[in-house]
This record gives C-alpha cells, structure tokens and sequence, in this order.
C-alpha cells in the first residue's frame, strides 16, 4: 500500500530534550516536506526536500532540522524543543512539484 | 505574497442539500489549486486537483470543484451532501512560478452535515 509513515504518532517532552521524528514514503516520492497545523492557522511548511541531500527553509524552520540520506525518508530534527512547539506536525511526499502531495497520520508533539 | 482564504470556519448543511465551501486565492502566475479533507485523528486525503483544462474538475467522493479565474475563486461543492462529509477541509495553492513545491493552505472550513 502507497503511504507516508510517520513515528511517533503522539509525543510528551519537557523543554530541550532533543527529540525527532521519522517520516517514511514508499512511492519513491522525490519531494518530500513538513508541515505543522496549528488552529486558525492552517497549515505552515517548515522544510522541504527536493531530492537526496538537497533540503531547504519553508516559511516557519526556527528550531527545527532536516536530513534526506535516503530518498526514502525525511526526519524532523528538534534539537531544544520549546513549549511553542508544541503543535500537530504531518509528512508529505509528492511524484513533483506540480503534483499533488501524500500525506501522513501526523504527530501530535506537546513541548512541556 | 501568496495566499489562501477560506471565509467561513464552519459551514453547517442538511444531509441531502448541496454544500459549498468556499476558497478565494491570491498567487503569482497560473495557480496550481488542491483540496484536502481531514477527518478527526487522520492525515490529510487529496479530493481534487485544478492545473490547467476544464474549470469544473471532479474528484473523489462526489466532490467538485469550480476554478473561476476572473475572481480567484476554487470553491468545493457537492449535490447532495452525506453526514460521513463531516470533516476538516483545506484549499491550497502552489504558484505556478513556484520551484519549491510549497503549498500554501488556507485555514480551514469545518463542514457539518447534519441527519
């Protein structure tokens, strides 16, 4: 089955303790990017990737890492987490650019 | 700048009436537009899509949308709405100049269809 897989699905931390999240896709998906949901707010990209070992900033990355060793997967760095963190964060991938995009379950992340 | 805007947080209907959710969009060049749907605990599921052709563009669940190019519109509808609709719903745009892939999402329109 064609998925995104995101670990772990909810996470309770206290603030700057290192923690990430894995995001796996099976579609052999080029781009891949992260997007936090916050209310009222919909949807912020955080990073994307444009292929292995090219990443870049989306419009909210302050405090957050990436890495694409592997086409395959795309994990979520936060090396100090902070209460304003504290948000419901989804993995997508996509064939392209101009395609549509797969998302996945999402973590619920709660920075204490 | 890019943007997204979805007027209404929720949009309540009768189960068997038609719905409509709005979208209006601001972007540079020809827009590529998306909707999503999320239900309560999942991810997002891709409804439709709008890149270019035919302004009224079909998707999954009955679902449909209008692309109206005079007024920046990409409103969902559907004939005869069902209470399993009942979910979170997004538009989103991705510029046509855009070479990053990002997609700019509107806030969000809680549908409600009521038995």
């Amino acid at each position: 089955e064609a998925q995104v897989t995101q670990n772990p699905r909810y996470l309770i931390t206290v603030t700057g303790k290192k923690l990430t999240v894995t995001c796996s896709q099976n579609m052999n998906h080029e781009y891949m990017s992260w997007y936090r949901q916050d209310p009222g707010l919909g949807l912020r990209q955080i990073y994307y990737s444009m292929n292995v070992e090219v990443t870049d900033k989306g419009d909210v990355p302050e405090g957050y890492k990436v890495s694409r060793k592997e086409k395959r997967n795309f994990p979520l760095i936060l090396e100090s987490p902070s209460p304003n963190q504290t948000s419901l964060y989804f993995c997508a991938s996509s064939v392209g650019v101009g395609t549509e995009a797969f998302f996945g379950q999402g973590t619920r992340l709660t920075v204490v | 700048a890019q943007s997204v805007a979805q007027p209404e947080d929720q949009v309540n209907v009768a189960e068997g009436n038609p719905l409509t959710v709005k979208c209006t969009y601001s972007v540079s060049g020809n827009p590529y537009l998306f909707w999503y749907v999320q239900y309560p605990n999942r991810g997002l599921q891709f409804l439709l899509k709008y890149i270019t052709g035919d302004n009224l563009v079909k998707g999954s669940y009955g679902f449909e949308a209008e692309f109206n190019k005079s007024q920046t519109s990409f409103h969902l509808k559907k004939p005869s709405a069902l209470v399993s609709d009942s979910a979170l719903y997004f538009c989103a745009v991705r510029g046509g100049i855009s070479n990053t892939g990002k997609l700019i999402f509107g806030q969000g329109t809680t549908l409600q269809v009521k038995p």
